[in-house]
């Protein structure tokens, strides 16, 4: 069964370094998302992306986040300059074609520890 | 703006019974609703939802919801919970007007031998 893979399974980073942390979304797919969750807890959107572009972004992606899909594979989330608060599992999501009616399909996420 | 409630943090119910776990729910269009489920140091499974047509819909692992718009819930029902079933489970809402799905604050589900 296609799946979501991410990439690293854990980072560990100081605060202020940049991280990228990246997505092979299933290969169909046309929609692509950031999710992030702190603790086990709440799932918060980041942000979707299609057709090349930012769809639609929350009001925690701010001016230090950004994503790319550098090719025809991978789909990438930067932070330019890490926080303490930035540290969450982040996961990434992707749906097929153009219907808000689909469900997402989720990796099995990226830990972020920033100390 | 689309939201959506989770109203108990935790759920505890013996094996063998039924569970529910409540949602409710806030949008400006047409409400598309899903549940989702957490296993420890995972991803989220995709368990079922609501797009339109018969209001109870089923799911896997022998989950079922069922949509009340009057009450605006989509409430999650198994008739016979299993161990196993123990795990973080979200309820999430996208309206007709937008991409993003937006995710409830979970319900811890704990099932007892």
């Amino acid at each position: 069964e296609p799946e979501v893979t991410q990439t690293p399974s854990h980072q560990v980073t100081q605060m202020g370094q940049e991280v990228i942390l990246r997505c092979v979304p299933i290969s169909n797919h046309l929609y692509f998302y950031w999710y992030r969750q702190i603790l086990g807890q709440k799932v918060e959107f980041l942000v979707s992306f299609y057709n090349n572009e930012i769809s639609e972004k929350s009001e925690i992606f701010d001016d230090q986040f950004s994503v790319e899909r550098p090719d025809g594979s991978n789909f990438t989330l930067k932070i330019r300059s890490t926080k303490l608060e930035d540290s969450a599992m982040y996961f990434c999501a992707s749906s097929e074609a153009r219907s808000n009616t689909g469900e997402l399909f989720f990796g099995e996420g990226s830990r972020l520890t920033v100390l | 703006a689309q939201s959506v409630a989770q109203p108990e943090d935790q759920v505890n119910v013996a094996e063998g019974n039924p569970l529910t776990v409540k949602c409710t729910y806030s949008v400006s269009g047409n409400p598309y609703l899903f549940w989702y489920v957490q296993y420890p140091n995972r991803g989220l499974q995709f368990l079922l939802k609501y797009i339109t047509g018969d209001n109870l819909v089923k799911g896997s692992y022998g989950f079922e919801a069922e949509f009340n718009k009057s009450q605006t819930s989509f409430h999650l029902k198994k008739p016979s919970a299993l161990v196993s079933d123990s795990a973080l489970y979200f309820c999430a809402v996208r309206d007709s007007n937008t991409d993003k799905l937006i995710f409830g604050t979970g319900t811890r589900l704990q099932v007892f031998p």
